[in-house]
């Protein structure tokens, strides 16, 4: 079982909707989480930390569900510029992060 | 605005060549991570390091890769020789790692190489 799971999507909604997916982790003991933010060949930007009691940050919410052991992301009023893959991490323990592989979000006019 | 930078952005190499990849870090960050890739295996990390120290480097092909820190502003990743599977973007990230919440890593542009 891989450490990080994403539902690679694509998820394809309209401009003005609200999308959420989700990221599974598979270690129990993770203890730092990571929304981050790829556009097409360019590298990976951290859009959010994902705290204990859930943060948002303007449109964006992210949620940690330690007892199911996921994280997820919820984007509102989608905008066409929110189109994007977005990526999980999971810290478990020192420094290291481990990625999943991605949700593409594609947000049509 | 503080930024991660590589070098070079795009590297075409014939395989059996050396690739040397650059990395400098955010001013004051003291870890240091090199992560590639690919359509398949999306990104993995390679190797990473604390106050120049190498503190993992299990994810690193050992006969052909090597990474090094000459100095708290620069970080380089080795492959000699090159094959064509290495061919992939080559990032590097760095970070504070202090602090409970402070495990954030902020991403260089990449460095795509195609090994041919």
């Amino acid at each position: 079982r891989k450490e990080v799971e994403q539902d690679p999507g694509p998820f394809n909604v309209p401009e003005g909707a609200t999308v959420a997916f989700n990221c599974t982790y598979s270690n129990s003991a993770s203890q730092s989480f990571f929304w981050y933010r790829q556009d097409c060949r360019k590298e990976p930007k951290l859009l959010m930390s994902v705290y204990s009691s859930g943060n948002e940050d303007g449109r964006f919410t992210a949620q940690l569900n330690r007892a199911s052991q996921y994280i997820s992301l919820l984007i509102r009023d989608s905008k066409l510029s929110d189109s994007a893959t977005y990526l999980c991490a999971v810290r478990l323990n020192d420094y290291k992060l481990s990625f999943g592989a991605g949700t593409t979000v594609t947000v049509r006019a | 605005d503080a930024r991660v930078t590589q070098t070079p952005r795009h590297k075409v190499t014939e395989m059996g060549q050396e690739v040397t990849m650059r990395c400098q870090p955010i001013l004051g960050h003291n870890t240091v991570f090199w992560y590639r890739q690919t359509m398949m295996q999306g990104l993995e990390l390679l190797a990473y390091f604390r106050n120049r120290a190498p503190l993992d480097d299990s994810g690193m092909p050992k006969d052909r890769f090597s990474a090094e820190m000459p100095d708290a502003t620069l970080a380089t990743l080795k492959i000699q020789p090159s094959e064509p599977r290495d061919s992939a973007v080559y990032f590097c990230a760095s970070g504070l790692g202090r602090g409970a919440e402070n495990y954030e890593q902020y991403f260089g542009p990449g460095t795509r190489l195609t090994v041919t």
